[in-house]
Order: C-alpha cells, then structure tokens, then sequence
C-alpha cells in the first residue's frame, strides 16, 4: 500500500515552460487536492476535486490546470512557470462521507522556476 | 469559515508533556477540530481529531472546553522526532473535504 506517490520529487524550470505534476492514491479516494507551501509559510489549498470528472477552485488558483479522469490519479499542470511559483507542493486524498476521516500526504515536489 | 490561533513557536524539554494551544472561538457546532503536523518540510501528518469529547490515540490526547471555543493536544512524553509544525484546523462548514491550514505552532523539544 504506497498510499500518495508524488513525482518528480524536485524540478527546475525555466520561466515560461510548462510541466506536469503527478499525483496518484491507491487507497480509493475520491477526495484529492493540490497545495502549496512557500518557505516558512502554511499551506495554501490551489484545486481540488471530490471524484473523476469533477474539479473545483482552492484559494491560489491561477496559473494552475487539473484534471481527474480516474479516481487514483490528480495532475497538476503549469501552463507557463513564473518565478512566484516556486515552491512544495503537496497531493492529499482522503474519503469523502467520512467527514472524520484525516488527510493523507504525499511526499511533495519542490519545484524551483529561474 | 471557523478560523484558528495558535501561538507560533513553544519550546519543550525532552521527555516532558508538550501541551499546545489553539483557539477557535467562532467554531460551530457541527464543525471538527483536527490537529496536523509537519515535520521538516515533509508531507503534513494526521495526528487526532474531535467534536466536543475529549480523545485519545497513540500519538497524543486532545482536550477541547466544554464550550468548544479552544483545544489542546497533548504529547504526554515529548522526543526529539516530535520537533514539528503543529497545525490546528477547523473543518469548515459547506466546504467538503477542505482544510485550510494556518500558520501552526513551531514546536522544538530540547535535549
């Protein structure tokens, strides 16, 4: 049971390119989100999506894509890196009735835009 | 949305009960109290929730007021490994699944 993969585990872009990042559960989640955490900061919910096929706006949407074709996988695309979006990067899923049931983490990508 | 204050940095001794704070003076009645922690920049971990009882677990007891407006975890034997950001959250109302994640507590246990 590997519970949140997240790849890749570090990147460096350059501003303006695009890139991919992927997130995916095997524990049957239908919750999964994307946040952000910048240095010394808490984190910062960017999407987030309660099941394939539907997708809704966190708090730091913009400059952000994502998808959810199957209930295991979540990427989250940057449409053109700009240096602000240096930053971790965290998936989380969890179950949806289950109101008390807790978030799990992946590991985070740490994503670096020069 | 309930909102939370934490103080943003406690120190405690090794081996010593680590009780920290966390205000949420606008919580609602039907709204969870869940506690996270981050340990060096890792993926935030579940640690405990509750609505109004107090709880129990392996890692750590959660003590809420009787009139709900503020908690404490308790990490009854503090260790170096618990040196972490601790993150005390309200589930909103209406929000589904989200949590919103504040500034934390910076806890450094101490030799």
């Amino acid at each position: 049971n590997a519970g949140v993969t997240q790849t890749p585990k570090f990147q460096v872009l350059k501003t303006g390119q695009s890139m991919t990042l992927q997130c995916a559960q095997d524990m049957n989640h239908e919750y999964m989100s994307w946040y952000r955490q910048d240095p010394g900061m808490g984190l910062r919910l960017i999407h987030y999506s309660v099941g394939a096929g539907i997708t809704d706006q966190g708090e730091v949407p913009n400059g952000y894509n994502v998808s959810r074709s199957t209930t295991e996988d979540f990427p989250l695309r940057l449409l053109s890196a700009a240096p602000s979006q240096t930053s971790v990067y965290f998936c989380a899923s969890s179950f949806v009735k289950d109101r008390t049931y807790g978030y799990t983490f992946g590991s985070g990508t740490r994503l670096t835009v020069v | 949305d309930a909102k939370t204050t934490q103080p943003p940095s406690m120190d405690c001794a090794e081996g010593r009960a680590a009780n920290l704070p966390c205000n949420h003076s606008t919580i609602s009645g039907n709204e969870y109290v869940y506690w996270y922690r981050q340990i060096h920049s890792q993926g935030p971990q579940y640690i405990i929730h509750g609505l109004k009882n107090n709880e129990t677990n392996e890692m750590a007891s959660l003590i809420i007021t009787e009139d709900r407006k503020s908690s404490t975890l308790i990490l009854p034997h503090a260790t170096l490994r618990d040196t972490a950001v601790y993150y005390c959250i309200v589930r909103p109302r209406g929000a589904g699944n989200m949590l919103t994640f504040g500034g934390g507590t910076r806890l450094m246990v101490k030799p």
